[in-house]
This record gives structure tokens, sequence and C-alpha cells, in this order.
């Protein structure tokens, strides 16, 4: 079974401090997406990767970073938290080519 | 710039009813189209796709239809059951779609009453 992991399921944060979102995948997969979850808004895509090392912007890339130093970890970084980035983080992957990603269990961001 | 529409946003049924949810799109130029669950506070699980050649996909009890012209989808769940309660979003991957990027809808949350 791929199993997608992430390294917190609820998580609490102030204003202005730097967040990490660890998205773990144990099925050797090149492709990592992260997305992000708002009532209303569905999912969407904040970055993805195809590689070690390479990354690409999705739609709503700002306020964000990324970092694919080991294939099957996945991070995502707030730089400086902000109350609107309260909101459901949910990380993926997939084969290349492959229609199928696999889901992790998601992070509950709170940034008071 | 493509985008992706489900209608209603949240659902209730009698447990046994036959439902319809629907999905639509605006930009026909689709490579495919997936029908996603996801349960209260857990990620997604892939239920149904459907290529852009193909008009439908059948899974137990569960029936995706593809009408590309039109931009639409629907998703055919027979004779309901409480289990099926949770969110159901649809995505379309574009027709540029080497990325494997996926465009999701807002989903609808339904509820079967026992």
């Amino acid at each position: 079974d791929v199993k997608v992991t992430q390294s917190s399921r609820y998580l609490v944060k102030r204003t202005g401090e730097k967040v990490f979102l660890e998205c773990v995948q144990d099925m050797d997969h090149e492709n990592m997406f992260w997305y992000r979850q708002d009532p209303g808004l569905g999912l969407r895509l904040i970055y993805f990767s195809y590689d070690v090392k390479m990354k690409e912007k999705g739609d709503i890339p700002e306020g964000y970073s990324v970092s694919r130093e080991k294939k099957e970890r996945f991070s995502l970084i707030l730089e400086s938290a902000s109350t609107n980035q309260t909101s459901m983080y949910l990380c993926a992957s997939s084969l290349p080519g492959s229609d199928t990603q696999y889901f992790g269990p998601g992070t509950r961001l709170t940034v008071l | 710039k493509q985008e992706v529409t489900q209608i209603p946003a949240a659902l209730s049924v009698p447990e046994g009813e036959n439902l319809v949810l629907n999905c639509s799109f605006t930009d026909s130029a689709i490579y495919n189209l997936q029908w996603f669950r996801q349960d209260p506070g857990k990620g997604l699980t892939s239920l149904l796709l459907i290529q852009s050649s193909q008009r439908e996909q059948t899974s137990g009890r569960l029936n995706a239809s593809l009408d590309k012209s039109s931009g639409r989808s629907t998703l055919y769940i027979a004779a309901s059951q409480p289990g099926d309660s949770a969110t159901y979003l649809c995505a379309v991957r574009p027709g540029s779609g080497n990325t494997g990027k996926l465009i999701f809808g807002q989903g609808t949350t339904l509820q079967v009453k026992p």
C-alpha cells in the first residue's frame, strides 16, 4: 500500500513564525504536490515537484516555498506565517505520467 | 483559465435513494476527469477516472459520466448508504496535461441519513 504521511495532523503557530510542513512518501514516486483546502474553494495547488531539487509554482505560491532534498520528502515552508494561511494542507504523490495521486491525511494549520 | 464548479455544495438524502452529483468545467480541452472521496479530517481517495475519450466509468454502485463538449460530468450513486456520507470532489487534468497537475472543484458534502 502506498503511504503518504504528514508530520502533524494539527498545528498552531503565531503570526510571523517560520513554519515547516513535512510530507514523506514510501513508494519512490517522482511527483509530489502541496495543496491547501479551504471551505468553498476546494483544493488549490501551491507547489509541485517532479524530481529531487526540482520545483514548480502552482496556482497560489505566494507566501510559500518548498524544499525537495530527497526523493521521498517534500517540505512546505511558510517563511512568515500569516492568519490568512490558516487552512488544511494536503500533500500528494504520484508516478510520472500517472493520473493517480495518493494523498496524505492533511495538516490543519491555525495561525494566531 | 480552467475553472471547475460543483453544485450543490451540500446534499442530504435518506438511505436507499439514488443520487447525482454534478461537476462542470469551463474549458473542454481536458486530458481526463477524476472523482475523489474525502472523509472528514482525511486525505482524498480516487474513486473513478474518465479519460477524455471515454463517456463513462463504473465501479460498484458508482457511475461517472463525462460530456466534454458541454463541460459536464456527473457522479451517480445508486442505493445510497450512510457509509457514503463524505465530501465528493471532481478534478480535471488540463489538456496540455503532461504535468499531472489537477484542478479541483469545491466539493459536494453528502449526508445519507439512516
